[in-house]
C-alpha cells in the first residue's frame, strides 16, 4: 500500500505570495493532518480534517487554511507568505479521527521564503 | 498548557548497545503516545505507541514503557545497529476533543557508532 504522498517536495516564494501545498493520505484513510516543523518551535499541530470537515486547529494566524476534498485529499494555504513560515510542512494521515488514531507521515514539502 | 519535553537533546551509543531515550510529558490528560524516527530529509516513521491503559509495550528491538505517575514515557532500542541513527520523539494527544492533534516533544538526536 502506497504511503502518504506530499506534492511539491520543495519549493521557494518570496515575501507576500502564497502557496497551496497537496496531500494525498494512504488508501482508505479519511483523516488528514498538517504540522509544521522548525528548528525553533520543533513539530506544530495546524489542522486536522476528517470528512471534508476541520476537527481541530492549531494556534496558528488565519493565513493558515486547509480544506479536504471527498476522496480525503487535502490542501493547505498559506497567504502573505513571511519569512518566519520557511518550515518543513509535513502531512499525516489515519484511518479515522480520533484520541488513538495512529497517524503516518509523508515526506513533507520544504518551503522557502526569500 | 499541553508540552512534552525531552531529557537529553542528544545520545551517543556503540553499534550493539542498547538505547533509553526519554520523555516527559506535562499533561494528565494525554491517553495516546507514540514514538517517531526522524531521519534527515524524511517525514517522521511511526515506531511504536502505547495507550495509557498499559504500562509497557513491546515491538520487534523496541520496547516503550510508560509510567503515568511521574508523566515519563521512554523507548527502549535493543542491540542498536548504525541504521537507527535519527531523531526521536514522543507525541501524546490530549484527550478531549483533540481529536488528531499530536503535541510532540523537541526530539533526542541518537548517534550509533560502529
Amino acid at each position: 500500500k502506497a504511503g502518504v504522498t506530499q506534492t511539491p517536495r520543495y519549493l521557494i516564494k518570496t515575501r507576500g505570495q502564497q502557496v497551496t501545498l497537496s496531500c494525498s493520505p494512504i488508501s482508505g484513510h479519511r483523516s488528514v493532518s498538517w504540522y509544521q516543523q522548525t528548528p525553533g518551535q520543533g513539530l506544530q499541530f495546524l489542522f486536522e480534517y476528517f470528512s471534508e470537515t476541520q476537527r481541530n486547529k492549531g494556534n496558528f494566524p488565519g493565513r493558515f487554511s486547509g480544506r479536504q476534498f471527498s476522496n480525503s485529499r487535502s490542501e493547505m494555504n498559506v497567504s502573505t507568505l513571511e519569512l518566519g513560515d520557511s518550515a518543513l510542512y509535513l502531512c499525516a494521515s489515519s484511518l479515522l479521527s480520533g484520541r488513538s488514531e495512529t497517524q503516518y507521515f509523508g515526506p513533507g514539502t520544504r518551503l522557502l521564503v526569500l | 498548557g499541553e508540552s512534552v519535553g525531552l531529557h537529553l537533546p542528544t545520545l551517543s551509543v556503540q553499534e550493539g548497545d542498547n538505547s533509553i531515550i526519554n520523555c516527559a510529558y506535562s499533561n494528565s490528560a494525554s491517553d495516546y503516545f507514540i514514538w517517531y524516527k526522524q531521519e534527515s530529509g524524511k517525514g517522521p516513521q511511526f515506531i511504536i505507541d502505547i495507550r495509557s491503559n498499559m504500562d509497557k509495550r513491546q515491538g520487534q528491538r523496541v520496547t516503550v514503557l510508560l509510567n503515568k505517575t511521574v508523566k515519563h514515557l521512554s523507548l527502549q532500542i535493543a542491540a542498536t545497529q548504525p541504521g537507527d541513527s535519527a531523531v526521536y520523539f514522543c507525541a501524546e494527544n490530549a484527550g478531549g476533543t483533540s481529536y488528531g492533534k499530536l503535541t510532540f516533544g523537541q526530539g533526542t538526536i541518537l548517534t550509533v557508532h560502529p
